[in-house]
């Protein structure tokens, strides 16, 4: 079993949908949990660290199941800028995240 | 965030020649990463580059294939070397966040590499 897990999608939504992305993760002892975002030929960047409380960031929630070793990301109103690939990132004792492949979103009008 | 660069931005070779991929931050920073992402593929970490020291590899890779250099605490260099067309990927570097934390990482725009 990989380490960390997503399913690549693509993800093909209406422009204002809401949509979801899992990520499991093999370590039960992992420690930190953060989402990326990727745009196509470019560098991934950070988009939201993953509290074990949740946290919300305008359109965007992140929420961490440690009993089921997941990490989701929702995006409500889906806008066509939101097209792009999101990586999940999970750390254990190194502290190094080790990433997933991505899940890729196309927004459409 | 740190502003990095990478030189080169993308680049053809042949196979058998060896590239050496500069990586530039704009401010200090303790630990830099050298990561590959190979199409449809995650983020892979080749190695972790300290000043003053030897680069530590992950499984599978090495230092006479992947050599790194780390002269200084902005500026570091990955070559890859004897180069084959499995090595076609991105080469990304990148670099713990402001606060010295590890598991924040900030990227730079990546070599894009293709081997013929």
């Amino acid at each position: 079993r990989k380490e960390v897990e997503q399913d690549p999608g693509p993800f093909n939504v209406p422009e204002g949908a809401t949509v979801a992305f899992n990520c499991t993760y093999s370590n039960s002892a992992s420690q930190s949990f953060f989402w990326y975002r990727q745009d196509c030929r470019k560098e991934p960047k950070l988009l939201m660290s993953v509290y074990s409380s949740g946290n919300e960031d305008g359109r965007f929630t992140a929420q961490l199941n440690r009993a089921s070793q997941y990490i989701s990301l929702l995006i409500r109103d889906s806008k066509l800028s939101d097209s792009a690939t999101y990586l999940c990132a999970v750390t254990t004792g190194s502290y190094i995240p080790t990433f997933g492949r991505g899940t890729s979103l196309i927004v459409h009008p | 965030s740190a502003v990095i660069s990478q030189k080169p931005s993308r680049d053809i070779c042949q196979r058998g020649t060896s590239l050496t991929i500069q990586c530039q931050v704009d401010s200090q920073v303790t630990m830099m990463f050298w990561y590959r992402q190979q199409p449809g593929q995650s983020l892979t970490l080749i190695a972790t580059a300290n000043q003053g020291s030897e680069a530590t590899y992950e499984s599978g890779f090495v230092i006479d294939k992947f050599p790194i250099s780390r002269p200084n605490l902005t500026f570091s260099t990955l070559t890859v070397s004897n180069m084959s067309p499995e090595d076609s990927s991105i080469y990304l570097c990148s670099v713990e966040d402001s606060w010295g934390r590890r598991d924040t990482q900030y990227f730079g725009p990546g070599t894009r590499l293709t081997v013929l």
